[in-house]
């Protein structure tokens, strides 16, 4: 099976714009999660999508936004870039939510904010 | 709410040397507890996991964890390490309830094994 994907691999923008990443999940998952990982932060959850419903929500700004589609493919979004939003975007995949299984991870997007 | 601690920043271990990675978590109800693994400029690894029986589990390429509930620790470890051992290590944990898939990591530990 092919792994988690997400594009582009690497972003530059500058404050101000917005940007769209996307997560291609492990085929037949269907729960995506996204993690924002920086080195002083380290790896903060963003939100969870099963079934096309946000379901898990961490303490972003409503500028941090996503959505999930039919095929199970998700979107991010971040509206209004600021500096401290560069970080790498992780997007993580699972066949279903609350159950044990574990995550698998794609390689992440780059975001840098100038 | 649930979260993790990693103490140490760096771990430095000698080649064919024993390695452990410490961790404790907290959680309010039952936890499920993972290691991963991160090299540079990649993203996590899955090594191993503990849901549930036995208090020893084993993973990929070596790695084994012991799941304490007393002291609430889920230590990460392995045998004889190697070079290429050498990496970025998080602990990560969830509440065990239907719904949640939200992972709590702690800040991470660099590996590094020295030849």
């Amino acid at each position: 099976k092919a792994g988690v994907t997400q594009t582009p691999r690497y972003l530059i923008k500058t404050r101000g714009q917005q940007v769209t990443l996307s997560c291609s999940p492990i085929s037949g998952h269907r729960s995506v999660s996204w993690y924002q990982q920086t080195p002083g932060q380290g790896l903060q959850f963003l939100f969870e999508y099963f079934s096309e419903t946000q379901r898990n929500k961490g303490n972003f700004p409503g500028r941090f936004s996503g959505r999930q589609f039919s095929n199970s493919r998700s979107e991010m979004n971040v509206s209004t870039l600021e500096l401290g939003d560069s970080a790498l975007y992780l997007c993580a995949s699972s066949p279903g939510g609350g159950d044990h299984n574990e995550q698998f991870f794609g390689p992440g997007t780059r975001l840098t904010v100038l | 709410a649930q979260s993790v601690a990693q103490p140490e920043d760096q771990v430095n271990v000698a080649e064919g040397n024993p390695l452990t990675v410490k961790c404790t978590y907290s959680v309010s109800g039952n936890p499920y507890l993972f290691w991963y693994v991160q090299y540079p400029n990649r993203g996590l690894q899955f090594l191993l996991k503990y849901i549930t029986g036995d208090n020893l589990v084993k993973g990929s390429y070596g790695f084994e964890a012991e799941f304490n509930k007393s002291q609430t620790s889920f230590h990460l470890k392995k045998p004889s390490a190697l070079v290429s051992d050498s990496a970025l290590y998080f602990c990560a944990v969830r509440e065990s309830h239907y719904g949640n898939n939200r992972l709590a990591f702690g800040k991470g530990n660099q590996v590094v094994v020295i030849p």
